[in-house]
């Protein structure tokens, strides 16, 4: 069983949608939370970074982290076509370097 | 500023054949990694390194070797191609562990193997 658990999708949803992405872990040490946007044929980039439990807030995106259940999810409010996209999660471990584990991701579509 | 640069963008190897995936920064990074991407699997760790000579092992390391002879490159060689290596490759680069800047990983555009 893999360490983080994704949804692969596809989610489709309607342009202004409220979209939740979501992740399970199964590793409690796991201390740091990220969320990675990857377009078609890209590489991904760094959305959103939490350390811990809690929200973070920057812009439309909300990243939630519940340590309790192990539980890590993204909202993306008034969602736009330019948001159609793989969203991966990542965890970390204290002290692991930059050895990040991913989940598989999950492929959006904000449809016009 | 490049970023990270991963060449080439594809290649196609027979069984057996060796190759070299290059990878460079030029953003003073510490801290680089070699990840693979296959359908529904994420990305998975092959290699990191944690700054020029030292290097270590990730999640699927083997039939990969790697070395760190300077700080802005980090190339991946895979040593006799076998068809379970085809997948996409991502280089990454980051200025190190812990916090959001140090934690940030830069990734290059991807290298798309395909063994025969």
């Amino acid at each position: 069983q893999k360490e983080v658990e994704q949804d692969p999708g596809p989610l489709s949803v309607p342009e202004g949608a409220i979209v939740s992405l979501n992740c399970t872990y199964s590793n409690s040490a796991f201390q740091y939370f990220m969320w990675y946007r990857q377009y078609s044929r890209k590489g991904p980039e760094l959305l959103m970074y939490t350390y811990s439990s809690g929200n973070k807030e920057d812009g439309r995106f909300t990243a939630q982290v519940d340590k309790s259940s192990k539980y890590i999810s993204l909202f993306i409010r008034d969602s736009q076509p330019s948001d159609s996209a793989t969203y991966l999660c990542a965890t970390k471990k204290t002290n692991a370097g930059n050895m990040l584990t991913f989940g598989g991701g999950t492929r959006l579509m904000v449809k016009p | 500023n490049a970023g990270v640069t991963q060449t080439p963008k594809f290649q196609v190897l027979k069984t057996g054949q060796s190759m070299t995936l290059q990878c460079a920064q030029d953003m003073n990074h510490e801290y680089m990694s070699w990840y693979r991407q296959d359908p529904g699997m994420g990305l998975r760790l092959i290699h990191y390194s944690v700054g020029a000579g030292i290097t270590d092992q990730g999640e699927v390391p083997n039939g990969y070797n790697v070395s760190r002879s300077t700080t802005e490159d980090f190339p991946l060689r895979l040593l006799s191609a076998a068809p379970s290596q085809t997948s996409v490759y991502f280089c990454a680069s980051s200025f190190g562990p812990s916090g959001v800047k140090q934690d940030t990983q830069y990734f290059g555009p991807g290298t798309r193997l395909t063994v025969l």
